[in-house]
């Protein structure tokens, strides 16, 4: 069974720090591993994805995301934050790359920038 | 990237009415589309997979005469709320999978809030 977990239900920066908001998963196989971001009352914008090569993926708005097999982890990262990426941040695992796995998504992190 | 359009954005119902919300993907073919149910302040939980031409696999606990999908076309998905009552209210969002040119991924729509008076 697949499970992924985010460990901290809130992340407090100030504007211009760096920010990391941290994802653990579990799979059988190899995961794909995504991460997501919803504003208010809206859906959820897709930010980055590992599937293969290069741990560290680049994702939108500066965001970075580095894969970690040892420590089965996926941790979310920006250098500088902006009180804009105030948000609420999912990160989701899928295992393996199959049409009929699903994607399984963390509790989610709220992630608060103050100026 | 990809674009997953959803109608209503909102609606308000009555008890014991039926809603049906629409799923769209704009840009790119979608196979498979999936329908979440979000409650305040909780993460997604998926309710069913719906599969272009087949029948929706739907999750554990969601029951399927309640909740009616149809995927119709490559581009169109609805979620159909059958005799809605105010416990279905809630937020609710679809999601279509893009397979098109080597990518893999999920993209949202921007979800449909459910009120039931």
């Amino acid at each position: 069974a697949q499970s992924v977990a985010q460990p901290e239900d809130q992340v407090n920066v100030a504007e211009g720090n760096p920010l990391t908001v941290k994802c653990t998963y579990s799979v059988s196989g190899n995961p794909y591993l995504f991460w997501y971001v919803q504003y208010p009352n809206r859906g959820l914008q897709f930010l980055l994805k590992y599937i293969t090569g290069d741990n560290l993926v680049k994702g939108s708005y500066g965001f970075e995301a580095e894969f970690n097999k040892s420590q089965t982890s996926f941790h979310l990262k920006k250098p500088s934050a902006l009180v804009s990426d105030s948000a609420l941040y999912f990160c989701a695992v899928r295992d393996s790359y199959s049409s009929a796995s699903k994607i399984i998504f963390g509790s989610g992190t709220r992630l608060s920038i103050r100026p | 990237g990809a674009v997953v359009s959803q109608h209503p954005s909102w609606v308000i119902c009555k008890s014991g009415t039926s809603v049906k919300i629409e799923c769209r993907s704009l840009d790119f073919q979608a196979t498979t589309m999936f329908w979440y149910r979000q409650f305040p302040k909780q993460s997604l939980m998926l309710m069913a997979t719906s599969n272009e031409g087949s029948k929706a696999t739907y999750e554990q606990g969601v029951e399927k005469d309640k909740f009616l999908i149809n995927h119709a076309s490559l581009t169109l998905s609805t979620l159909t709320v059958t005799s809605a009552h105010p416990e279905d209210s809630s937020f609710y969002i679809c999601s279509a999978r893009d397979v098109g040119q080597g990518t893999d991924t999920q993209y949202f729509g921007p979800g449909t809030r459910l009120t039931v008076l």
